[in-house]
């Protein structure tokens, strides 16, 4: 059974960072497609960027371009996204899914993390 | 980026009603298409891949279909569970966008 583990609920100043963990167990970690998608209050799905953990590169969509960055740890199957110069736009759920042997679908998910940026 | 436009934004229906989402792709994207339902509070759940293979235990009501740039996702008869938001993602190309999403309300 594919499980993923998000850390815990965030409140960060405007302009710093965050950083979201999702751990995965089950299934084959270093070749599953792992995508972070953010959710804004009452908005929809925003697809930021992911990682084929065997690859080790990441890929961005453009509007998060050089402020997020995706990483992945095989030795604890765990996928890291952290978000830099936060903005009060920037609150929001986060979720981490998984696709099955590189495929970008997104079959298990996370259970989202709510990142709150408040001065 | 490839553009993912759903329509409509909001949907009003009845149990027992058959109803049809449409989602189009500014460029053609294959089959590369995925459906999600998404209910309040709740993580994203898939429903269809490659356009028209339905996720192991989803009721047989759904379907999708569609190729190249226009993709539909049908619910055949409407359950109560049904009332919830519907995503089409395209997963053929850097960025992986998610339509704007389609709100099936209860009439």
């Amino acid at each position: 059974q594919v499980q993923l583990v998000q850390s815990g609920a965030e409140v960060k100043k405007p302009g710093s960072s965050v950083k979201v963990t999702c751990k995965t167990s089950g299934g084959t970690f270093s070749s599953s497609a792992i995508s972070w998608v953010r959710q804004a209050p009452g908005q929809g799905l925003e697809w930021m960027g992911g990682i084929i953990p065997i690859f080790e590169t990441a890929n961005y969509a453009q509007k998060f371009q050089g402020r997020v960055t995706i990483t992945a740890d095989e030795s604890t199957s765990t996928t890291i996204m952290e978000l830099h110069s936060l903005r009060s736009e920037d609150t929001a759920v986060f979720y981490c899914a998984r696709g099955e042997h590189g495929d970008w679908r997104l079959d298990y998910w996370g259970q989202g993390t709510r990142v709150t940026v408040s001065s | 980026d490839i553009q993912m436009t759903q329509s409509p934004s909001t949907l009003s229906a009845s149990v027992g009603d058959r109803v049809s989402i449409t989602c189009r792709a500014s460029q053609s994207i294959s089959d590369w298409l995925a459906w999600y339902q998404q209910k309040p509070g709740k993580a994203p759940k898939l429903l269809i891949f490659k356009a028209s293979t339905l996720e192991t235990g989803v009721p047989s009501r759904f379907s999708g279909s569609g190729s190249g740039t226009e993709f539909t996702l049908t619910i055949s008869s409407l359950q109560p569970d049904d009332f919830a938001t519907y995503y089409c993602q395209q997963y053929d190309s850097f960025s992986y966008s998610f339509g704007q999403g389609t709100r099936l309300e209860i009439k």
